[in-house]
């Protein structure tokens, strides 16, 4: 299957400070990528949309500015949470769908555990 | 509201058990089904798309019914290893990307 890399795995930050999540599709192009969030025990969901050179589609509820999505190339999209806070420690997991493959199979990174002290 | 509905579980059944789990959905222009497992604090993982006709890969059966909006996976001759959370998931048909509703997951555990 597809392979989609995630950087850093865990991260752990303080109050206020900015983080970068790095999303990689390693054997395949994808023009578009997406991006979930989990908090312990509840189901994912969908934050943003990331699409390569164009702006992100954000799901209702999700602030644009606090969460910056850039797809600059088609294997790398990234999520940066700004001024995090407690409240944005969660798991973020980005996927990719294989643009070759007709049916919406999505294929994950390994997620980011992200904790804000 | 789009909406993809399990039974939270959780299940626990002796190794060796046959072990089905149900999802409902209410988007009924809903094109693409799928189950992903997914492991404590791990990411999801494809476990088998599902189609109309009904597949099978291994010990895995997965089913669909269209009319009801209803989706099954069978488990056969449970394994230890079977134990996760097995997510229902079906793409959001009408968005513009073909994004992913997800259910919140149905725990299953297999006992030795």
């Amino acid at each position: 299957g597809a392979v989609v890399s995630q950087h850093p795995s865990r991260v752990i930050c303080k109050s206020g400070t900015s983080v970068k999540i790095e999303c990689r599709s390693l054997d395949f192009q994808a023009t578009t990528m997406f991006w979930y969030r989990q908090f312990p025990k509840k189901s994912l969901m969908l934050m943003a949309t990331s699409n390569e050179g164009s702006k992100a589609t954000y799901e209702q509820g999700v602030e644009k500015d606090k969460f910056l999505i850039n797809h600059a190339s088609l294997t790398l999209s990234t999520l940066t949470v700004t001024s995090a806070h407690p409240e944005d420690s969660s798991f973020y997991i980005c996927s990719a769908r294989d643009e070759g493959l007709a049916i919406y199979e999505q294929y994950f990174g390994p997620g980011t555990r992200l904790t804000v002290t | 509201r789009k909406e993809v509905e399990q039974d939270p579980g959780p299940f626990n059944v002796p190794e060796g058990a046959t072990v089905a789990f149900n999802c409902t959905y209410s988007n009924s222009a809903s094109q693409s089904f799928f189950w992903y497992r997914q492991d404590c604090r791990k990411e999801p993982k494809l476990l088998m798309s599902v189609y109309s006709s009904g597949n099978e890969d291994g010990r895995f059966t997965a089913q669909l019914n269209r009319a009801s909006q209803y989706i099954s996976l069978l488990i056969r001759d449970s394994k230890l290893s079977d134990s996760a959370t097995y997510l229902c998931v079906v793409n959001d048909y009408g968005g513009s990307q073909g994004n992913l509703i997800f259910g919140k997951g149905t725990k299953l555990s297999v006992k030795p």
